[in-house]
């Protein structure tokens, strides 16, 4: 069965601490992406990836790192140095870049404590 | 910069009728892509529907039909028969076909769709 998948749903940290964001696909796309949500918004692209070892800067990638070390698989790092990182965090994925459809996982909610 | 309006930050409709929600976009590319995506109360992004600029011809899936307006940058999304199910927050999206830019969707703020039973 295939998909995206998001791990975990719930995720709570306390100021000052970094948190990794899993997120894995198995439709052997090639490009991912990384959202954030916040109330009352739209998604706003933090980081996104064409192909493995490479990635680019979305429009609000300060205090977030990623890496592509593998197809599946494009983790998220919430490091401290985000401000305001309580938020809804959705991963996406497309066969390929730009012109294809972006399908979506179920999302991460991180609450900062 | 791409940018995507939506004005109506809630819209209701009875069951069964139809509703369309509107979408306005800026930008300077010729070629590019728009989509409608669906958010149930899951926050499952969900597709509904895609339209090619270079397209002439509006898209269609089932009871989810688009007016696309190239000149007026306009993209809106009619629901047909609306059903119980179509509750959910729906977001217009943009997508550039290539360019140099970033290779991400830019999406506008979102409408509120209440299904009355």
């Amino acid at each position: 069965d295939g998909g995206i998948t998001q791990s975990p749903k719930y995720l709570f940290r306390k100021e000052g601490q970094n948190v990794t964001l899993s997120c894995e696909q198995n439709l052997n796309h090639d490009a991912m992406y990384w959202y954030r949500q916040d109330p009352g918004q739209g998604l706003r692209l933090i980081y996104y990836s064409q192909i493995v070892n490479d990635f680019q800067k979305g429009d609000i990638a300060e205090g977030y790192s990623v890496s592509r070390e593998k197809k599946e698989s494009f983790p998220l790092t919430v490091t401290s140095a985000q401000k305001n990182p309580t938020a809804f965090y959705l991963c996406a994925s497309s066969k390929g870049r730009y012109t294809d459809t972006q399908y979506f996982g179920p999302g991460t909610r991180l609450t900062v404590l | 910069a791409q940018t995507v309006t939506q004005s109506q930050p809630e819209m209701s409709v009875q069951e069964a009728e139809t509703v369309t929600l509107s979408c306005t976009y800026d930008t300077s590319e010729s070629d590019y892509y728009l989509f409608w995506y669906k958010q149930p109360p899951s926050r499952q992004m969900i597709l509904v529907i895609r339209q090619e600029a270079y397209k002439q011809q509006n898209a269609t899936e089932n009871r989810f039909s688009v007016n696309f307006q190239k000149a007026a940058k306009s993209f809106s999304l009619k629901i047909s028969d609306s059903q119980l199910g179509d509750a959910a927050m729906y977001f217009c999206a943009y997508r550039p076909s290539g360019g140099g830019g970033a290779d991400g969707l830019t999406f506008g703020k979102g409408t509120h769709l209440i299904i009355q039973p």
